[in-house]
C-alpha cells in the first residue's frame, strides 16, 4: 500500500472552482483507475488508464478530467465543481493479472 | 453493461458466529476479487479466485468461485471484532481490465 500516494487527504472547495486530485505510484503499473464512493453507491469507476497517454472513461466521468503524461502520476480534475462531486476519491493501481492496490483517499466536499 | 450483485448489504454478527456473504455476476467472469475495507479506510484486495469452482482458504475466511464462473461467496467463521468492515466483490470480464464492484456488504461485529 505505501506504493501509491493521493494528496490531499482532505479538500473543501467551492462551487465553480477547479480541483485537481493527485496520485502518484512507485511501482510503474501500467493500469491506474479513480473511483469515487458515495453512500449507496459503492465505488464507482470514473476513468481509467492503460498506460501513459491512453486514459479513458469509466462509468462516471462527466465533469471530470484526467491526464497520465507519466506513468506514476494519474491526477484528476473537477473542472468546476460541483455539491453533488462531493464525495470520496480513491486512486488505485493494478500489477498485470492482479488485484487492484489502493491509494488511502482524498475526502473532498463542494461547498 | 455488466452488473455485480452483493447480498446481503448489512449484517450484524455476533462475535464468534460464522457468516457468509454472496455475490452475483450477470455474466461469466474471468476472475473474481475480494476486498476489504475498514471504517474510514481504502479497499484492500484480499484474493483473487480464476477457475471454475475454486476454493481457497486464508486463516477463517474461505473464498469460493461458481462453477459457472458468475457468483462467488465468502465465509468467515468465528468471526472477531476485526472482521468489521465492508467487504466487496469485484468481477473481470473477459478482454477488459476494468473491475466491476459490487455495493459491498458492511459488517458490524457484535461483541
Amino acid at each position: 500500500d505505501a506504493g501509491i500516494t493521493q494528496s490531499p487527504r482532505y479538500k473543501i472547495t467551492e462551487t465553480g472552482r477547479q480541483v485537481t486530485l493527485m496520485c502518484h505510484q512507485t511501482w510503474s503499473h501500467s493500469y491506474m483507475f479513480w473511483y469515487r464512493q458515495d453512500l449507496g453507491h459503492g465505488l464507482r469507476l470514473i476513468y481509467y488508464s492503460a498506460a501513459a497517454d491512453i486514459t479513458d472513461k469509466g462509468e462516471v466521468p462527466d465533469g471530470y478530467v484526467v491526464s497520465r503524461s507519466k506513468t506514476e502520476n494519474f491526477p484528476l480534475t473537477l473542472e468546476s465543481a460541483t455539491r453533488s462531486q462531493t464525495s470520496v476519491y480513491f486512486c488505485a493501481s493494478m500489477r498485470d493479472d492482479y488485484g487492484y492496490t489502493f491509494g488511502s483517499g482524498t475526502r473532498l466536499t463542494v461547498v | 453493461g455488466q452488473q455485480v450483485m452483493q447480498i446481503p448489504q448489512y449484517q450484524h454478527v455476533q462475535e464468534g458466529e460464522d457468516f457468509t456473504t454472496y455475490c452475483n455476476s450477470s455474466t461469466t467472469l474471468s476472475n473474481i476479487q475480494w476486498y476489504k475495507q475498514r471504517p474510514g479506510g481504502h479497499p484492500v484486495f484480499l484474493i483473487q479466485l480464476v477457475k471454475s469452482g475454486e476454493v481457497k482458504k486464508q486463516k477463517r475466511l474461505t473464498f469460493q468461485f461458481g462453477e459457472a464462473k458468475k457468483n462467488s461467496s465468502l465465509h468467515i467463521t468465528a468471526t472477531q471484532t476485526t472482521d468489521v468492515g465492508t467487504y466487496f466483490c469485484a468481477g473481470l470480464n473477459y478482454g477488459n481490465n476494468r473491475l466491476a464492484f459490487g455495493k459491498g456488504n458492511q459488517v458490524v461485529v457484535i461483541p
